[in-house]
C-alpha cells in the first residue's frame, strides 16, 4: 500500500510555463484535495474533489485547474506559472468528505523563476 | 469564519523534557479539531482529533491534547520528547460551511540533545 503518491518531488519552472502535478491514491478513497503550503500560512486548500467526476474550488483556486481523472488520480495544472505560485504542494485523500481524516502525500516543491 | 491560531512559531525543547504546543480556535459551536505533524520532507500525518466527548484526547506517538471550551484552546502535549519529535505541528479546525479543514500557521519544534 503506497498510500498517496505525488510526482514530481521537485520542479523548477520559468514564468509563463505550464505543468501538471500528479497525485494518485490506492486506498479506494472517494475524496481528494490539493493544498499549497507557504511559510507562516499553514496549508491552504486549492481545489478538492468530493467524489469521482466532481471538483470544487477551495480558498485559493486562481491560476490553477484540476482534473479528477478517475477514482485514484487527481491532477493539478498550472497553465501559466507565476512566481507567486512558488510553494510546496500537497495532495491528500479521505474516505469521503465527512470522515475528516485526510491522508497526505509527500509533497511537490515547486519553484517559479 | 472559523480559524485557528498557533501563537508559537518555533519552540526548542531538550530531549526528555515535556512539550506543550498551543492552539486557539475561533468558532461558535463545538468545533472539530485536529493536530497534524509534518516531519522534514514528509507529508502531514494525523496525530489526534477531537469531535466530542472526553476533552482529553490521546493520539499516536505518545501525544495528547486537551479541549478547553472556556479558553477556546486545544493544546497538544507530550510528557517526554524524543529527538524524532522534531517536526512541524499543525492545528486544524473543520469549517462548518463547507466541511473543509482550516489550518494554523504551524509550530516548528526543535529537539536538542
Amino acid at each position: 500500500n503506497a498510500g498517496v503518491t505525488q510526482t514530481p518531488k521537485f520542479q523548477v519552472l520559468k514564468t509563463g510555463q505550464s505543468m501538471t502535478l500528479q497525485c494518485a491514491q490506492d486506498m479506494n478513497h472517494n475524496s481528494m484535495y490539493w493544498y499549497r503550503q507557504d511559510p507562516g500560512m499553514g496549508l491552504r486548500l486549492i481545489y478538492y474533489s468530493a467524489s469521482e467526476g466532481t471538483t470544487d474550488k477551495g480558498e485559493v483556486p486562481n491560476g490553477y485547474n484540476v482534473s479528477r481523472l478517475n477514482k485514484r488520480e487527481f491532477s493539478l495544472r498550472l497553465e501559466s506559472a507565476a512566481p507567486s505560485q512558488t510553494s510546496v504542494y500537497f495532495c491528500a485523500s479521505s474516505p469521503d468528505g465527512s470522515s475528516y481524516e485526510q491522508y497526505f502525500g509527500p509533497g511537490t516543491r515547486l519553484t517559479v523563476t | 469564519a472559523q480559524s485557528v491560531t498557533q501563537p508559537d512559531i518555533h519552540i526548542t525543547v531538550s530531549e526528555g523534557a515535556s512539550l506543550e504546543l498551543r492552539c486557539n480556535y475561533s468558532y461558535g459551536a463545538t468545533p472539530y479539531l485536529f493536530w497534524y505533524v509534518q516531519s522534514p520532507g514528509q507529508g502531514l500525518q494525523l496525530l489526534l482529533k477531537y469531535f466530542s466527548g472526553d476533552t482529553l484526547v490521546q493520539g499516536i506517538k505518545g501525544f495528547e491534547a486537551e479541549f478547553k471550551r472556556s479558553q477556546s484552546s486545544f493544546n497538544l502535549r507530550k510528557p517526554s520528547v524524543h529527538w524524532s519529535d522534531a517536526a512541524e505541528y499543525f492545528c486544524a479546525v473543520l469549517r462548518s460551511n463547507d466541511y473543509k479543514l482550516s489550518f494554523g500557521a504551524g509550530t516548528t519544534v526543535t529537539v536538542r540533545a
